[in-house]
């Protein structure tokens, strides 16, 4: 069964603060490590990553996976009270339209 | 507008009174997929389709149907809903076989 695990399952920091986000995963036929962001109602993606090592960057937020270690981190710099919001992990598998998804972390900001 | 479209948004149903949500994508996507999320259970796969007259179950397939006529729908139907299907559902869409899934709306059903 595939399985991806997220921490901290929750996280408050200050205004300006630098958060990483874990993603750990256990999945057979790995295709692609996938980080979205959700507010209030529908996930929207952020980064795909399908390569060990190589680094994908928007912004103030910067993604890297390691596929020997089986893991991702999701970086935020500089964080903004409008980062608040559940950060979610997926691993897509096979055809790739198979994703499973971690339960997510959720992310405060306070001023 | 490039999006995903799910109806209804909010449904209150009674247990047994068959229902489909409908999803829509105007974005000539071939893999779309539905989910359902819970509390603590975060987003589960219920059913996928990789192009017209292809699906495959998901992680949670059990009490849902799906068909695939035309590539933009993607209906989900409960032929007899129970109360353990009050979920939060969304329907997802991508054109990448790397699996960059855009999401809809979200449908919240309730079952009484």
């Amino acid at each position: 069964e595939d399985k991806v695990v997220q921490s901290p399952l929750s996280l408050v920091v200050h205004e300006g603060d630098t958060v990483t986000l874990n993603c750990s995963y256990e999945v057979t036929n790995f295709r692609s490590l996938l980080w979205y962001k959700q507010e209030k109602k529908a996930p929207t993606f952020l980064f795909m990553l399908t390569s060990s090592g190589i680094e994908k960057k928007s912004g103030r937020l910067s993604s890297i996976s390691d596929k020997k270690e089986l893991f991702s981190i999701l970086n935020i710099t500089a964080t903004q009270t409008g980062d608040s919001a559940v950060y979610l992990c997926a691993v897509a598998t096979g055809t790739a339209s198979k994703l499973t998804f971690g339960t997510g972390t959720r992310l405060q900001v306070t001023l | 507008e490039a999006q995903v479209t799910q109806n209804p948004r909010y449904l209150i149903t009674v247990t047994g009174k068959k229902l489909t949500v409908t999803c829509s994508q105007n974005m000539n996507h071939e893999y779309m997929s539905w989910y359902r999320q819970d509390p603590g259970l975060g987003l589960r796969q219920i059913y996928y389709s990789m192009n017209v007259e292809v699906t495959d179950k998901g992680d949670v397939p059990e009490g849902y149907k799906v068909s695939r006529k035309e590539k933009r729908n993607f209906p989900l139907i409960l032929e007899s809903p129970s109360p353990n299907q009050t979920s939060l559902y969304f329907c997802a869409s991508s054109l990448s076989v790397w699996g960059g899934y855009t999401f809809g709306s979200g449908t919240r059903l309730t079952v009484v």
